[in-house]
């Protein structure tokens, strides 16, 4: 089975401008959670999608969003940009049917915001 | 919200020794207890699990044991390797059929780095 996959894999951006990423889960998974890695603040949940419905969200401000398709595909997009938002962005797939699954990682999308 | 602290943040050990890292956690309810391996830019991977209905799993080299009574868990790594090295993070998640606060989350412990030195 092919693994989680992010794209794109790397981003620069200024301040202000917004951004979308973009995350395919296994197949056969329906969950996809989110995920913001920075040095500081480590990993942090933002939020969970499950059959094209958030069922989960973290403490992050209204400028991070997500949605996901039909497919199980999820994007998350970050408006109005800030410097703190630079970070490593994952995602995880999992089957979605309890909180006890294992959630596999994606590789990331690295954003830097200038 | 459930709270995992991990220690410690750093750990150096020499080739062969084993290397031991602590979780603790806060919220009763948590029975998923996954460990990852994080090396430098790559995704973490899944290494070990235990439920909360298990008191110690053993995979290999790597073993984690939970203690639900103390909130804690522990993985344990033994005749450690120079691949050992990486960022190693605690996680802990909970299953509720009441609410959807659980659904698709892991609370990561803060992560540990590993130097195994040859």
């Amino acid at each position: 089975k092919a693994g989680v996959t992010q794209t794109p894999r790397y981003l620069i951006k200024t301040r202000g401008q917004q951004v979308t990423l973009s995350c395919s889960p296994i197949s056969g998974h329906r969950s996809v959670s989110w995920y913001q890695q920075t040095p500081g603040q480590g990993l942090q949940f933002l939020f969970e999608y499950f059959s094209e419905t958030q069922r989960n969200k973290g403490n992050f401000p209204g400028r991070f969003s997500g949605r996901q398709f039909s497919n199980s595909r999820s994007e998350m997009n970050v408006s109005t940009l800030e410097l703190g938002d630079s970070a490593l962005y994952l995602c995880a797939s999992s089957h979605g049917t309890g909180g006890e699954e294992t959630q596999y990682f994606g590789p990331g999308t690295r954003l830097l915001v200038l | 919200g459930e709270n995992v602290e991990q220690h410690p943040s750093t750990l150096s050990v020499q080739e062969g020794d084993s290397a031991v890292i602590k979780c603790t956690y806060s919220d009763s309810a948590s029975n998923y207890f996954p460990w990852y391996k994080q090396e430098l830019g790559k995704r973490p991977q899944l290494i070990i699990d235990i439920r909360s209905n298990v008191g110690e799993k053993k995979d290999q080299r790597i073993a984690v044991t939970l203690n639900k009574t103390a909130k804690h868990f522990s993985l344990h790594i033994t005749e450690t390797q120079p691949e050992d090295s990486a960022v190693y993070f605690c996680a802990a998640s909970k299953k509720t059929s009441l609410t959807t606060d659980s659904w698709g989350k892991l609370q990561f412990g803060a992560g540990t780095q590993v130097v195994v030195t040859p």
